[in-house]
């Protein structure tokens, strides 16, 4: 059985640029949620879709912003980026109605030169 | 504003050296409290989901339990491969899926 599957692993960016990372979540969930975390620190929730929509949605700017399609996988992309944004980021999928918890992928590290 | 606290914030133990890892907790109704494991660069891996005060879970030499303001992970006679980061988080009792909220996690390092 999958688990979460998350794309690239690693890259690096410049500041300014534009990033796109991805995820297909565990089979039988329908919804995705994305967090932050940084070096030291515990995850941050971005944002969660499910039905195609962003359904809520944490403390972060709106450069962060997001997709998910019809086979439930999403996308996370995140405009201007800034040296602060260098981080693990994090996909989680569940099911819709929750109660379970979250299982995780393995992360994308995002460094931001 | 839902709140996770977890002490210490790093914790060395000896192989067999037995501790407890701790998180406080407020939440405005708590519909789960949830310990994962995450190994440096990787995701964070479930262990346990408690869902009301004095609930107990086992898996291997980790035990979790659960008050109405913290929940402790004890680790019982410890192994070089529990070193790792121990998350604590805790989701609100809320219509839909509401996200966690994590603390910042407990760096636990087992010498052989």
């Amino acid at each position: 059985d999958a688990g979460v599957t998350q794309s690239p692993t690693h890259l690096i960016k410049t500041r300014g640029q534009q990033v796109t990372l991805r995820c297909s979540p565990k089979s039988g969930h329908d919804t995705v949620s994305w967090y932050q975390q940084a070096l030291g620190q515990g995850p941050q929730f971005i944002f969660q879709y499910y039905e195609e929509e962003e359904r809520q949605r944490g403390n972060f700017p709106d450069r962060f912003s997001g997709h998910q399609f019809p086979n439930y996988s999403s996308e996370l992309n995140v405009n201007a980026l800034l040296l602060g944004d260098s981080a693990l980021y994090l996909c989680a999928s569940s099911p819709r109605w929750g109660g379970y918890g979250y299982t995780f992928g393995s992360g994308t590290r995002l460094t931001v030169v | 504003e839902d709140q996770v606290t977890q002490s210490p914030e790093a914790l060395r133990l000896q192989e067999g050296e037995s501790s407890s890892l701790n998180c406080s907790y407020t939440v405005s109704g708590l519909r789960g409290l949830f310990w994962y494991r995450q190994d440096p660069g990787k995701g964070p891996e479930f262990l346990f989901t408690l869902y009301s005060a004095g609930e107990e879970k086992e898996k291997e030499r980790l035990k979790a339990t659960l008050t109405k303001k913290e929940s402790f992970l004890h680790i019982t006679a410890p192994k070089p491969e529990d070193s790792a980061t121990y998350l604590c988080a805790v989701q609100a009792l809320n219509s839909g899926n509401t996200p966690l909220v994590f603390g910042k996690g407990t760096r636990l390092s087992v010498i052989a």
